[in-house]
């Protein structure tokens, strides 16, 4: 089955800094690639995703980075707000024949935005 | 409903006891996941609902777990005779398309075994 890692475990910046979290995955076959922060006590919330065709998007302060030959993939938030403090999950769709998004998750990135 | 909600949100339980989670997604979505969150992990994919057709429980621990969908609306996840292990966040999310382009996720229930 699939396997993503991430990088690093834990972060921190100053207010206005840029932050990158890495992924890999192990699965070639995977072609959906979402990105979830998760706040204390909440679920995780999908902010960003990029599918195999693509290999950029952007939304604003965040992007998303895909390169498929070495089948890892990154996140970039610039100009960091306190509020963007929280845990962030990379996750990779399970190709495996499967008509459904079933997900692998990395094991999260704790962000830490300094004023 | 706005969003995913799950009941309770916080479930102490003595070991050997059964407990039922709740989920109920965004009307309309036919597709429900189940998800276990370790701490300081992330989520681990437990069992795949389509409407009322279970399609995928390959993530289930154990015999221990199980769960249904009997009306293609709200699911329940039972845990049989928990164990110190069980302890965990249960998510469940739900999406409108089999969850090919993400999911919404509910704040889980946070399960304790003593």
């Amino acid at each position: 089955g699939e396997n993503v890692e991430q990088h690093p475990s834990t972060l921190s910046v100053q207010e206005g800094d840029s932050a990158v979290i890495k992924c890999t995955y192990s699965d070639s076959a995977s072609n959906y690639f979402p990105w979830y922060k998760q706040e204390l006590g909440k679920g995780p919330q999908l902010i960003i995703d990029i599918r195999s065709n693509v290999g950029e998007k952007k939304d604003q302060r965040i992007a998303v980075t895909l390169n498929k030959t070495a089948k890892h993939f990154s996140l970039h938030i610039t100009e960091t707000q306190p509020e963007d403090s929280a845990v962030y999950f990379c996750a990779a769709r399970d190709a495996g024949g499967t008509s459904y998004g079933k997900l692998t998750f990395g094991q999260g990135t704790i962000l830490t935005v300094h004023p | 409903g706005a969003g995913v909600s799950q009941s309770p949100r916080y479930k102490v339980a003595k070991r050997g006891q059964d407990v039922a989670l709740r989920c109920d997604p965004i009307s309309g979505h036919v597709s429900l996941f189940w998800y276990q969150q370790a701490l300081g992990q992330g989520p681990e994919f437990l069992t795949y609902f389509q409407n009322e057709a279970q399609l995928d429980k390959s993530g289930l621990p154990s015999d221990r777990f199980f769960a249904e969908r009997p009306e293609g609306s709200v699911s329940t996840l039972k845990i049989q005779r928990t164990q110190q292990e069980d302890s965990a966040v249960y998510l469940c999310a739900s999406s409108p398309d089999g969850g090919m382009g993400g999911y919404t996720f509910g704040s889980g229930t946070r399960l304790t075994v003593v």
